[in-house]
C-alpha cells in the first residue's frame, strides 16, 4: 500500500555543518506533514510541519521543504549541534486523519 | 506545546498476564488518541484509532482481543495488552491530536517499554 518513506537510514555530520533529511511519499492525497525528532527511550518530539499548500516553512534552524511534483519532503537542520543527534521521522496524514510514518533517520551528529 | 503523558515508562510483566497502559492529554481534550507500537530500530506503526465514547478502529492484523483499548473520556484512553507473550515486548507510544483543531500536530506520549519474560 501507499506510505511514507525515507531515502537514507543514517546521516552522519560534523558538527556546525548543515544537515538533510529526506522522504519520499506516495500518497498524493496527502495533505499535511510533519517532522519528529526521536531520542532514544522517548516519544517522537515535533520539530516543525507544513501544509500541502506551502513549499516551504522555517523555523528555529529548521526548514522543511516539500515538492508535491515529485512527492518529496527535507528537513534542513542549520549548524547542526550534538543535541540534533537521533531519529528523524516524517509522517503524513489525508484529510486530517491517522499519521503514517516513515522509515526514520538516524543522525549523528561527529564533535 | 500540548501534553500527553503516559504511564507506566517501564513495565515487566510475566507472560500470561496483562497490563494496561494509560494515556492521558494533560491540558487539551483528545475526541481522537492513537497507539502505536515500535520495535527497535524501526518506525512507529500504528495499531488502533482509538475513539471518545466509541469502539477503536484497529489497523489489519492487530488483534482487537488482545490489544484492548478503552477512551472513556476526551482526555484519557488506555491500552490493555492481554496474556501477554515475549512477543509483545515493545515501545509502545500514544499520540493525541487536539479537538476542533484541523490540520495540527499529534502530540505523543513518552512511550511504554514492555517487556514480557
Amino acid at each position: 500500500g501507499e506510505s511514507v518513506g525515507l531515502h537514507l537510514p543514517t546521516l552522519s555530520v560534523q558538527e556546525g555543518d548543515n544537515s538533510i533529511i529526506n522522504c519520499a511519499y506516495s500518497n498524493s492525497a496527502s495533505d499535511y506533514f510533519i517532522w519528529y525528532k526521536q531520542e532514544s527511550g522517548k516519544g517522537p518530539q515535533f520539530i516543525i510541519d507544513i501544509r500541502s499548500n506551502m513549499d516551504k516553512r522555517q523555523g528555529q534552524r529548521v526548514t522543511v521543504l516539500l515538492n508535491k511534483t515529485v512527492k518529496h519532503l527535507s528537513l534542513q537542520i542549520a549548524a547542526t549541534q550534538p543535541g540534533d543527534s537521533a531519529v528523524y521521522f516524517c509522517a503524513e496524514t489525508a484529510n486530517d486523519y491517522k499519521l503514517s510514518f516513515g522509515a526514520g533517520t538516524t543522525v549523528t551528529v561527529r564533535a | 506545546g500540548a501534553v500527553v503523558s503516559q504511564h507506566p515508562s517501564r513495565v515487566i510483566c510475566k507472560s500470561g498476564t496483562s497490563v494496561k497502559i494509560e494515556c492521558r492529554s494533560l491540558d487539551f481534550q483528545a475526541t481522537t488518541m492513537f497507539w502505536y507500537r515500535q520495535f527497535p530500530k524501526q518506525s512507529l506503526m500504528l495499531m488502533a484509532t482509538s475513539n471518545e465514547g466509541s469502539k477503536a478502529t484497529y489497523e489489519q492484523g492487530v488483534e482487537k482481543d488482545k490489544f484492548l483499548i478503552n477512551h472513556a473520556s476526551l482526555t484519557l484512553s488506555t491500552l490493555t495488552v492481554t496474556s501477554a507473550h515475549p512477543e509483545d515486548s515493545s515501545f509502545y507510544i500514544c499520540s493525541a491530536r487536539s479537538t476542533g483543531r484541523l490540520n495540527t500536530e499529534a502530540f505523543f506520549g513518552q512511550g511504554t517499554r514492555l517487556t514480557v519474560v
